[in-house]
C-alpha cells in the first residue's frame, strides 16, 4: 500500500526556518518524482514545488511565489523527500502536502497519492 | 499563469441525480507534445485530496466509474453520473501543462 507520511509541523514564528518530511512507504520511492502542495485554512490548492527522480535528473523547481526560500530535495536511500522553507511569512500559514509523481517518461505529470498534510503555522 | 475558473462554485444535488462541473482555462492546456494535462481532484471534509481523473478522462485505480471527464483545449468537465453520500466534497480541476501548475477554485458538491 502506498502511504505518504508528512511530518515536522507546528508553530514556529515569523523568520524562522522549518523543515518538513514526507515519509514514503509501499513503492519504490527512487523511481518517482515528488512534488508538494500547499492549502491556506478555507483556501484552495496550491502547487508549491517538485523534485524530479534520479533518472530525469533529480532537479526540483518552484513556484515563482516560494522561489527564493523554499529548498526541495530528498534522500533516495532512505524515501523521504524534505521540504525547506527559510524566512517564514505569516502567509505560509497552511497544511503542507506531498504527492507522488508517477514516471511516465516525455509524459506530463499527474498526482495519484497525496499525503494527509502537516500544519504549518506561522505567528508570533 | 494560467487561470483555471470552476463553475458553479456550488451544487447542491439530490442523492441519485447526476452532477457537472465545468472547467474553463484562460488558455488551451495543450501541450506542445500534443498533450492535454488536465486532472480533477476530490476532497472530502477534513481530508486530503484524492485524485479522480487525470488525462481529462483517465480514471485513476480504484476510482467509480460513475465519474467520467470530458473536454479539450480550453473547457473540461467533470460528471458524475449518479451522486452518493460519499461523493460530498470539494472538487478541483487542476492543470499540469504550463509551469506554474494551477488549480480551479473549487467546486463544493453538498447533497439538497
Amino acid at each position: 500500500e502506498v502511504q505518504l507520511v508528512e511530518s515536522g509541523g507546528g508553530l514556529v514564528q515569523p523568520g524562522r526556518s522549518l523543515r518538513l518530511s514526507c515519509t514514503a512507504s509501499g513503492f519504490t520511492f527512487g523511481d518517482y518524482g515528488m512534488s508538494w502542495f500547499r492549502q491556506a485554512p478555507g483556501k484552495g490548492l496550491e502547487w508549491v514545488g517538485f523534485i524530479r527522480s534520479k533518472a530525469y535528473g533529480g532537479t526540483a523547481e518552484y513556484a515563482a511565489s516560494v522561489k527564493d526560500r523554499f529548498t526541495i530535495s530528498r534522500d533516495d536511500s532512505k524515501s523521504i523527500a524534505y521540504l525547506q522553507i527559510y524566512s517564514l511569512k505569516t502567509e505560509d500559514t497552511a497544511v503542507y502536502y506531498c504527492t507522488r509523481w508517477p514516471p511516465r517518461g516525455q509524459l506530463g505529470p499527474f498526482f495519484d497519492y497525496w499525503g494527509q498534510g502537516s500544519l504549518v503555522t506561522v505567528s508570533s | 499563469d494560467i487561470v483555471m475558473t470552476q463553475t458553479p462554485l456550488s451544487s447542491p444535488v439530490t442523492l441519485g441525480q447526476p452532477a457537472s462541473i465545468s472547467c474553463r482555462s484562460s488558455q488551451s492546456l495543450v501541450h506542445k507534445n500534443g498533450n492535454t494535462y488536465l486532472s480533477w481532484l476530490q476532497q472530502r471534509p477534513g481530508q486530503p485530496p484524492r485524485l479522480l481523473i487525470y488525462d481529462i478522462s483517465n480514471r485513476f485505480s480504484g476510482v467509480p466509474d460513475r465519474f467520467s471527464g470530458s473536454g479539450a483545449g480550453t473547457d473540461f468537465t467533470l460528471k458524475i453520473s449518479r451522486v452518493e453520500a460519499e461523493d460530498v466534497g470539494v472538487y478541483y480541476c487542476m492543470q499540469a501543462t504550463q509551469s506554474p501548475w494551477t488549480f480551479g477554485q473549487g467546486t463544493k458538491v453538498e447533497i439538497k
